[in-house]
């Protein structure tokens, strides 16, 4: 149980471009998604809390306009990277809450930006 | 911001040796998870440890849970080339506006050659 999906796995843009990327909990209710970042040999960074039906909180430092996360539902998170550059090519995670603090994570979405 | 320190940054041994990685903190956690994270792929939750005190075992490795939930470690018994991988440890802060967030350690890679 608790699986966590995401969808593209892999995503090569041109800089200047909008990419999306999905995050689902395949077996459970998630109320509450995170979204990471993640750079080679480093750990993972928080960048945005998403509860279902609410705003992101960010966290600081994150641009809230240039990813944009949308909790439609309570298996769906979505980051959306608008007006890619470069230096936000990175190891994007999400994990999700299933009722208590374990945090189940997704298996990654590496985005490259050229 | 509750800080967790992981150390060693690096550990590399032969197989059928015994590791040890630690995560600190001068904080308080109401939980803390151990994940281990292969290259290109999500962390994937190994334990949740709750109780102060606490020691858990899974196969070869054991986990304990400081008396004071500021600190954990994770002791591996007669390493394998297959437990090779970036273990994180993250705790889950006691703040009800922090609920469901983790702060993450930078990390310790673990390399055991045949």
């Amino acid at each position: 149980g608790a699986v966590v999906s995401q969808h593209p796995s892999r995503v090569i843009c041109k800089s200047g471009t909008s990419v999306k990327i999905e995050c689902r909990s395949l077996d459970f209710q998630a109320t509450t998604m995170f979204w990471y970042r993640q750079f080679p040999k480093q750990s993972l960074m928080l960048m945005a809390t998403s509860n279902e039906g609410s705003k992101a909180t960010y966290e600081q430092g994150v641009e809230k306009d240039k990813f944009l996360i949308n909790h439609a539902s309570l298996t769906l998170s979505t980051l959306t990277v608008t007006s890619a550059h470069p230096e936000d090519s990175s190891f994007y995670i999400c994990s999700a809450i299933s009722g208590t603090d374990t945090q189940y994570f997704g298996p990654g979405t590496r985005l490259t930006v050229l | 911001t509750q800080l967790l320190e992981q150390s060693p940054q690096f550990l590399s041994i032969q197989e059928g040796e015994n590791l040890t990685v630690y995560c600190n903190s001068s904080s308080v956690f109401s939980s803390l998870q151990w994940y281990r994270q292969e290259p290109g792929e999500g962390p994937v939750l190994l334990v949740t440890v709750v109780t102060g005190g606490e020691v858990k075992k899974l196969k070869r490795l054991t986990f304990q849970f400081g008396d004071a939930r500021k600190d954990s470690s994770l002791h591996i018994t007669a390493a394998q080339p297959g437990d090779t991988g970036l273990y994180l440890c993250a705790g889950a802060g006691l703040a009800t506006d922090s609920w469901g967030k983790l702060q993450f350690g930078a990390g310790t890679q673990v390399v055991v050659t045949p």
